[in-house]
């Protein structure tokens, strides 16, 4: 089955630093990018960045550049998704999504479950 | 705010034709980059329902069409039924002297009367 398989929720506080996962099984993993998108309670979609698992070839909105690390390792089909100093705004459900070329541009075909994500002192 | 403009809500009754639209700008829609459109069920991960403008993933139904012109985007649902009660976003490119990449709309939350 083509899937992603992202890690489970984490409960954090201001400051600790996080990793979160994405695995991807049933394609191949390094052909395809792997985008983050953030869910803030109530509110839309927002790109986060973009990483191609081949190369590792990583693109981050200009609003989460600095913020979060992307990252993948393609020997385990996984990509990660990190903070190094949480902040309570953080807290969010986390979306890793495939990322399929379109004519200039991606759209996402196909996306894990989420992470939630909850900052709380 | 959004780069992308979606209405909040629209709302129909079953059977009916609702449209929701996405309004963008020269630096994204109207530039030619693509528009893509996904559905979010309560609770649940984000679908993808259109992709490039107007095509279909396989397993959506027909029902479900996109279309593009200018700087918007639409997307029309027909035959409204209650399990298409959901939130549908756009998406696109923008590229600007800000920065470049991918941006959603806000959201539009379908009710299905």
């Amino acid at each position: 089955e083509v899937q992603l398989v992202q890690s489970g929720a984490e409960v954090k506080k201001p400051g600790e630093s996080l990793k979160i996962s994405c695995k991807g099984s049933g394609y191949s993993f390094t052909s395809y990018w792997i985008g983050w998108v953030r869910q803030m309670p109530g509110k839309g979609l927002e790109w986060m960045g973009i990483i191609y698992p081949g190369d590792s070839d990583t693109r981050y909105s200009p609003s989460f550049q600095g913020q979060v690390t992307i990252s993948a390792d393609k020997s385990i089909s996984t990509a990660y998704l990190q903070w190094s100093s949480l902040k309570a705004s953080d807290t969010a459900m986390y979306y890793c999504a495939r990322g399929e070329m379109a004519t200039r541009d991606w759209y996402f075909d196909l996306w894990g479950r989420g992470t939630l994500v909850t900052v709380s002192s | 705010q959004s780069v992308l403009t979606q209405p909040p809500s629209v709302s129909g009754a079953p059977g009916q034709r609702v449209t929701i639209s996405c309004t963008g700008s020269s630096s994204n829609i109207g530039a030619g980059y693509d528009v893509h459109w996904y559905q979010q069920l309560p609770g649940t991960a984000p679908k993808l329902l259109i992709y490039g403008n107007s095509n279909r993933p396989s397993g959506v139904p027909d029902r479900f069409s996109g279309s593009k012109s200018g700087t918007s985007a639409s997307l029309a649902i027909t035959g409204l039924q209650a399990e298409d009660e959901a939130d549908y976003y756009c998406q696109s490119y923008d590229s600007s002297l800000s920065g470049s990449g991918v941006v959603f709309g806000g959201g539009t939350k379908l009710t299905v009367l």
